[in-house]
C-alpha cells in the first residue's frame, strides 16, 4: 500500500461545484502539504499544517480550504470550483527535516 | 528570499551516457537541505536524493550522485548510465531548516524543473 493515498486520482467537473480532494498517509509524520502544479511551473503550495491544530497559508491559499481531521488526514476543499483551478493537485508529508513524500496525484479539470 | 533556479528547460542524452542537471539555490539560512525529485509522464513525484547543508560528502544513491558545491550555491543531479525509463521532469528543491520567512519554516520551494529525454 502507499505510504501517502490521494482520492480520487481523476474528476472532472463544473464551475461552481464544491469539491474535496482527501490526503490519508501511514508514515506517521505530522506535516502534511498540499501543492498545486500547473503546466510548465514548478509546484506551488496551497496550504501545510504542522500538527492537527496547525493550518497555514501557503503561497496561493485564494479559492481553497483545508481540515486537517487527524495525524493521518488532511483534505483540501474547493468551495465554488473555478477553470483555473485544473491542475494537477499534490499531497505530501513529512517530518522536521528530510524529503517530503508525496501522493500519486490528482488531475482535477473544471469545464 | 530563498529561490531554487534550474537553467535547463529540457536536455537531451544518449542512453548509457551519463547527465548532468543543474540547479542553483539561493538561502541565507545555514541549515538547509537540497532534494531532487523525478516525476515521469504518468505524474507521481519521486524523491530521488538528499543533501543537507551540513553534509560533508556528496550524496549517492544508486546512479543518482549530488555534486554539491556549497560555496557555489550549486547542487547538480549527476544521473550515471542513463536508461530510457530515466525521461521525465527533474525538480530540484529545498528546505530552510532554522530561519522562517513568514511562518513557512521548513516548507519545500521547488524549482521549475527540467525535462529530460534518453535517446535510444
Amino acid at each position: 500500500d502507499a505510504d501517502v493515498t490521494q482520492t480520487p486520482r481523476n474528476r472532472i467537473t463544473k464551475t461552481g461545484k464544491r469539491i474535496m480532494l482527501e490526503c490519508s498517509q501511514t508514515k506517521g509524520h505530522d506535516r502534511m502539504y498540499w501543492y498545486r502544479q500547473d503546466p510548465g511551473l514548478g509546484l506551488r503550495l496551497i496550504y501545510y499544517s504542522f500538527d492537527v491544530k496547525d493550518i497555514n497559508k501557503g503561497e496561493i491559499s485564494d479559492g481553497y480550504s483545508v481540515s486537517r481531521q487527524a495525524q493521518a488526514k488532511f483534505s483540501l476543499s474547493l468551495e465554488s470550483a473555478i477553470p483555473n483551478q485544473t491542475a494537477l493537485y499534490f499531497c505530501a508529508t513529512s517530518g522536521e527535516t528530510g524529503p517530503q513524500h508525496f501522493g500519486d496525484g490528482t488531475r482535477l479539470s473544471i469545464l | 528570499a530563498q529561490k531554487i533556479t534550474q537553467t535547463q528547460p529540457g536536455m537531451f542524452v544518449q542512453e548509457k551516457e551519463a547527465v548532468t542537471l543543474d540547479c542553483t539555490y539561493d538561502t541565507s539560512d545555514p541549515s538547509y537541505g537540497l532534494f531532487w525529485y523525478k516525476q515521469p509522464s504518468s505524474g507521481e513525484m519521486i524523491f530521488l536524493i538528499y543533501q543537507g547543508s551540513y553534509d560533508q560528502q556528496n550524496a549517492t544513491e544508486g546512479r543518482y550522485s549530488l555534486n554539491f558545491q556549497k560555496a557555489r550555491k550549486s547542487a547538480n543531479l549527476v544521473i550515471s548510465a542513463s536508461q530510457l525509463g530515466d525521461s521525465a521532469m527533474y525538480f530540484c528543491a529545498m528546505r530552510d531548516y532554522l530561519m522562517n520567512y513568514g511562518g513557512s519554516q521548513g516548507n519545500l520551494i521547488f524549482g521549475k524543473g527540467t525535462k529530460l529525454s534518453v535517446k535510444p
